[in-house]
């Protein structure tokens, strides 16, 4: 009954490799979020959609490619890979029903190391 | 300025003490507050919201005061569980859409 589930939890690659991360949501949340918490914890928006529509990207590499074929569903796909990319990515969801309820929901993170 | 600050710590406070923290955010068009708790090597749960006429919950109160633009979270009575790290939340809307920051969090040792 896991609401927000990502895969994998932790991924180590190698510098120039292309990966993705699953992300899916069970909550019927129309919007899903991509974060990135780097090495100082500091938690950054990345991307952000609604019902499968791009709605906030962030300052963010063009390597970094979000895919969502349904509203339950937010991938992250990840080209060239760097060094700097190592971090922890948080895929979360929320049901923007409004303001007050904008509760997100965040998945167990997934740890990249690049080396 | 940063658009959500908050002092990283860490604090370090025995059990039983009350314990405060702040956030200031920079956006004075900003709706909706919040603190969210992390602990380590976790995702981020959400702890309250925050609300203009301020709410508690159990031994935690949280305040709004949005003429000084500033969230505040106050832990009464401090439990060894309350070891986390504390994330402050501001969502405003920007070209029609969310946006949602968080701040660098503040860190709690609760010390026995």
């Amino acid at each position: 009954d896991t609401a927000v589930s990502q895969t994998p939890k932790y991924l180590v690659t190698q510098m120039g490799n292309d990966k993705s991360i699953k992300c899916e949501q069970n909550l019927g949340h129309d919007t899903m979020y991509w974060y990135k918490q780097d090495s100082k914890k500091f938690l950054k928006i990345m991307f952000s959609y609604n019902n499968k529509e791009l709605i906030i990207n962030e300052t963010v590499p063009n390597r970094f490619s979000p895919k969502s074929p349904d509203k339950a569903h937010l991938n992250l796909h990840i080209n060239s890979l760097e060094l700097g990319d190592s971090a922890v990515y948080f895929c979360a969801s929320s049901q923007e029903s409004g303001l007050a309820d904008n509760e997100q929901f965040f998945g167990p993170g997934t740890r990249l190391t690049v080396l | 300025r940063k658009e959500v600050e908050q002092d990283p710590g860490p604090f370090n406070v025995p059990e039983g003490a009350t314990v405060a923290f702040n956030c200031t955010y920079s956006n004075s068009a900003s709706q909706s507050f919040f603190w969210y708790r992390q602990d380590c090597r976790k995702e981020p749960k959400l702890l309250m919201s925050v609300y203009s006429s301020g709410n508690e919950d159990g031994r935690f109160t949280a305040q709004l005061n949005r003429a000084s633009q500033y969230i505040s979270l106050l832990i009464r009575d401090s439990k060894l569980s309350d070891s986390a790290t504390y994330l402050c939340v501001v969502i405003a809307n920007s070209g029609g859409y969310q946006k949602v920051t968080f701040g660098i969090g503040t860190k709690l040792q609760v010390i026995p």
